[in-house]
């Protein structure tokens, strides 16, 4: 089974405090994702990678990082967290390929700034 | 910018019944493809069938089915034989051919009662 894991399922940080989520995958895709979740609003796009050290805005890149030094694990980093930032994060990965590639999604990390 | 619609904020439904879930979307392009996804609480998303754009029969998945009209632009789901664990936030995405940006709506969440 694909597995994608992130590294933090509850996290209460302090405004201005800065931020890592951890995002692990073991099916050697090529893609992963960030995206935010917030209610009445879906899911939105942050950022993805399509390689080792590749990346690219999605929707709502402020305010945000992203760190991708290894094919298996890509980091959502949030430089100095504000209370508009409190929110549940979803990682995702898929394949390259291209076709009706799935996204493979973790459990969620659900942020609080305080 | 594509944009995809879930009209229904909560619907709800009888164990054993049928319910049909609503998904408008907005686009440009002919060729794309179109999915549902399903969220469980506290736990993590999951595909539930997918719709290629050029196909014109629609994807059933076991107790699953779309009913994709492309004129329309619409892609609703249906659940047949509705189970307790079909209980969650279901969320209907587009993206793009040989494109990795996928677009979410809102979501619905489907209370199922016993």
């Amino acid at each position: 089974d694909v597995k994608v894991t992130q590294s933090s399922r509850y996290l209460v940080k302090r405004t201005g405090e800065k931020v890592f989520l951890e995002c692990v995958q073991d099916m050697d895709h090529e893609n992963m994702f960030w995206y935010r979740q917030d209610p009445g609003l879906g899911l939105r796009l942050i950022y993805f990678s399509y390689d080792v050290k590749m990346k690219e805005k999605g929707d709502i890149p402020e305010g945000y990082s992203v760190s991708r030094e290894k094919k298996e694990r890509f980091s959502l980093i949030l430089e100095s967290a504000s209370t508009n930032q409190t929110s549940m994060y979803l990682c995702a990965s898929k394949w390259q390929t291209p076709g009706t590639g799935e996204l493979f999604f973790g459990e969620g990390s659900r942020l609080t700034v305080l | 910018a594509q944009t995809v619609t879930q009209s229904q904020p909560e619907m709800s439904v009888q164990e054993a019944e049928t319910v049909t879930l609503s998904c408008t979307y907005d686009t440009s392009e002919s060729d794309y493809y179109l999915f549902w996804y399903k969220q469980p609480p506290s736990r993590q998303m999951i595909l539930v069938i997918r719709q290629e754009a050029y196909k014109q029969q629609n994807a059933t998945e076991n107790r699953f089915s779309v009913n994709f009209q492309k004129a329309a632009k619409s892609f609703s789901l249906k659940i047949s034989d509705s189970q307790l664990g079909d209980a969650a936030m279901y969320f209907c995405a587009y993206r793009r051919l040989y494109n990795n940006d996928m677009r979410f709506g809102a979501g619905t969440r489907l209370t199922v009662k016993p």
